[in-house]
């Protein structure tokens, strides 16, 4: 398997644009979580999905950032207007169960709002 | 709900030299630990994990952690680091049994001075 794919790898955008960040899981994961790592405040959970459905997107920092997982093998992650505090690097990661297993991860996608 | 606190944002230690990384958990249920590290630039890998049975775990690039539920400790060690060991670690735990989500820590720096 290749793992947990994300793309781009790295993205600048302007200020007010969209943003959409991709994730394709490990085939048969039924779990889906997607992270953003900064400095200031480490690892945050964004939000999860199980089976393709949103469980818990209490991490969902504001309006402007949504996520869908149309099926099985795609997830995106969407911000809205972007912001320049909104840069960080993104992290998807999946598993086959939601703890005890353990998560893989993707390589991230490192997003720089000027 | 759980917590963990890595009570270290930096260590630095000479090459071929032991070390610890602490972590500290605080959970009202049995718990799940796990350690995962952070290379430059690439998203999280699973360094080990304790779920029962051993509270010794080995993992891999022969790292080893030990669960102390008395202290709710899992310090991470390694004895003799090499320059590649050059990393961040994070500490992790979940519910016993997997049903939460895994909390990570804000993680350690681990410096390898030559």
């Amino acid at each position: 398997d290749a793992g947990v794919i994300q793309s781009p790898r790295h993205e600048v955008t302007e200020m007010g644009q969209e943003v959409t960040l991709r994730c394709k899981p490990i085939s048969g994961h039924d779990y889906l979580f997607w992270y953003r790592q900064t400095m200031m405040r480490g690892l945050e959970l964004l939000i999860y999905f199980n089976n393709n459905v949103p469980i818990d997107d209490s991490g969902m920092p504001e309006d402007r950032f949504s996520a869908k997982m149309p099926n099985a093998s795609f997830s995106t992650l969407k911000i809205q207007p972007s912001e320049p505090r909104d840069s960080a690097v993104y992290f998807c990661a999946s598993s086959l169960v939601l703890g005890g297993a353990g998560y893989t991860f993707g390589s991230g996608t490192r997003l720089t709002v000027v | 709900a759980q917590s963990v606190t890595q009570l270290d944002s930096q260590v630095p230690v000479f090459e071929e030299a032991p070390v610890e990384l602490r972590c500290n958990y605080s959970s009202s249920v049995s718990v799940y630990l796990f350690w995962y590290v952070q290379y430059p630039n690439q998203g999280l890998q699973l360094l080990l994990k304790y779920l029962s049975g051993s509270t010794l775990v080995k993992g891999i690039n022969g790292f080893e952690a030990e669960f102390n539920k008395s202290q709710t400790s899992f310090h991470l060690r390694k004895p003799s680091v090499h320059i590649s060991d050059t990393a961040e670690y994070f500490c992790a735990v979940t519910a016993g049994g997997g049903a939460d989500g895994l909390t990570f820590g804000k993680g350690t720096h681990l410096i390898i001075q030559p």
